[in-house]
């Protein structure tokens, strides 16, 4: 059974740093693209950014309104993903959601999803 | 960046009736449009891909049509369960990928 749990969530001051974890089983994970999509309290879905599988150089895309603030890295002996996420504003509260890519090495399509993580920029 | 928008935003439908929902995009797609849906509390799940395909484990009454830039989903009869947020989302051009805006489908 594929499993995606997001962590890491929480509350955070305005231009400080939070890394979110994205853990995964259940399918060969260095075979995949994950993706970062968040949803702000009560509004749509935006997509932050993928990472595509080492089979395509395990290269990386962000959205405009996080590029250069927020990085994409993977751990393929741990089946892990991470959104490390600086100099946070409160434009950046949402919950972050983890997506699988739905076959192996896609990255515009999401199958499995993670329960999301809130994270919250506030003084 | 190709704009989503969707129709309406708040649709009244009783249970077992057919329920109608409106994507357009900001420019033609071809057929690389996929709809989710979103209950309360929960991730998004996979519906439709390629306009008018099924995902896995998905029931015949939810059907996707459409190709351009003028998208429908439908459902054939509304269960229950049915009751959420449905979101287009476009991966025709990328990055990004962009979702529309969302239409609840609630109880009349």
């Amino acid at each position: 059974e594929v499993q995606v749990v997001e962590s890491g969530g929480g509350l955070v001051q305005p231009g400080r740093s939070l890394r979110l974890s994205c853990r995964t089983s259940g399918f060969t994970f260095a075979d995949y693209a994950l993706n970062w999509v968040r949803q702000a309290p009560g509004k749509g879905l935006e997509w932050v950014g993928f990472i595509r599988n080492q089979a395509y150089g395990g290269t990386t895309e962000y959205a405009a309104s996080v590029k250069g603030r927020f990085s994409i890295s993977r751990d393929d002996s741990k089946s892990i993903a991470y959104l490390e996420m600086n100099s946070l504003k409160a434009d950046d509260t949402a919950v972050y959601y983890c997506s699988r890519g739905w076959v192996p090495s896609a990255v515009d399509l999401f199958d499995y999803w993670g329960q999301g993580t809130l994270v919250t920029v506030s003084s | 960046e190709i704009v989503m928008t969707q129709s309406p935003a708040t649709l009244s439908v009783s249970p077992g009736e057919r329920a109608t929902l409106s994507c357009r995009a900001s420019q033609s797609l071809s057929s690389n449009l996929a709809w989710y849906q979103q209950k309360p509390g929960q991730a998004p799940r996979l519906l439709i891909y390629g306009a008018s395909n099924r995902a896995t484990g998905i029931p015949a009454r939810f059907s996707g049509s459409g190709s351009g830039t003028e998208f429908t989903l439908t459902i054939s009869s509304l269960q229950s369960e049915d009751f959420a947020v449905y979101y287009c989302q476009q991966y025709h051009n990328w990055p990004p990928v962009t979702f529309g805006g969302g239409t609840k489908v609630e109880i009349k």
